[in-house]
């Protein structure tokens, strides 16, 4: 059965920290994963990766991805009281479907 | 530039009546659709899927169905509604040509 796993579940820090997002899957077929930010209502998109070792980037935040090793990270450095959401990890498959990991929740205090 | 709507935004209902939520998608043709709910501390789970009209394709067994009767919209319906409904519901689209999917804003269910 296909999967995604992301960790921490949750995450607390201060404001200036720099996080590691993690997210593992096993998933046949894998196309393309992506990193989405969720903080009241809708996800908003923020990376998709496709290559192994191709760093993305957005101003504080960056992300890899691993296909030997199954996993990819999300960065975010300097964090602000304004990154505080849970951050969802999803991987395509070839089929189109999007299967999401239970994301982890972000929590910066000023 | 493509959107897509949600309706209605909040719901209540109380346990054992039908639902019917309804998404529609503007400014693209043939996208493929999802519905997704949300629980309570829980990450996004697939519902239904669906490539084109007519065809769709139930992620997970439950009392909820789909329905895709024109290109661009998308129903999600029940007969009877149980407690463990409640959840935030997510339509979403992909076209061929994109591999990210875009979502509707979303409509709370508040099943009591």
């Amino acid at each position: 059965e296909d999967k995604v796993v992301q960790s921490p579940l949750s995450l607390v820090v201060h404001e200036g920290d720099t996080v590691t997002l993690n997210c593992s899957y096993e998933v046949t077929n894998f196309r393309s994963l992506l990193w989405y930010k969720q903080e009241k209502k809708a996800p908003t998109f923020l990376f998709m990766l496709t290559s192994s070792g191709i760093e993305k980037k957005s101003g504080r935040l960056s992300s890899i991805l691993d296909k030997k090793e199954l996993f990819s990270i999300l960065n975010i450095t300097a964090t602000q009281t304004g990154d505080s959401a849970i951050y969802l990890c999803a991987v395509f498959d070839n089929t189109d479907k999007l299967i999401f990991g239970t994301g982890t929740r972000l929590q910066v205090f000023p | 530039s493509q959107t897509i709507h949600q309706w209605p935004a909040t719901l209540v209902q109380p346990v054992g009546s039908p639902l019917s939520l309804e998404c529609t998608v503007e400014g693209t043709s043939n996208p493929n659709l999802y519905w997704y709910r949300q629980a309570a501390g829980r990450g996004l789970q697939l519902l239904f899927y669906s490539v084109g009209i007519g065809q769709i394709s139930s992620e997970v067994p439950q009392n909820l169905s789909a329905s895709r009767p024109q290109d661009r919209q998308f129903i999600l319906s029940s007969k009877k509604l149980l407690l463990s409904d409640s959840g935030f519901y997510l339509c979403a689209w992909s076209g061929e040509d994109y591999n990210e999917q875009f979502f509707g804003p979303g409509t709370r269910l508040t099943v009591l």
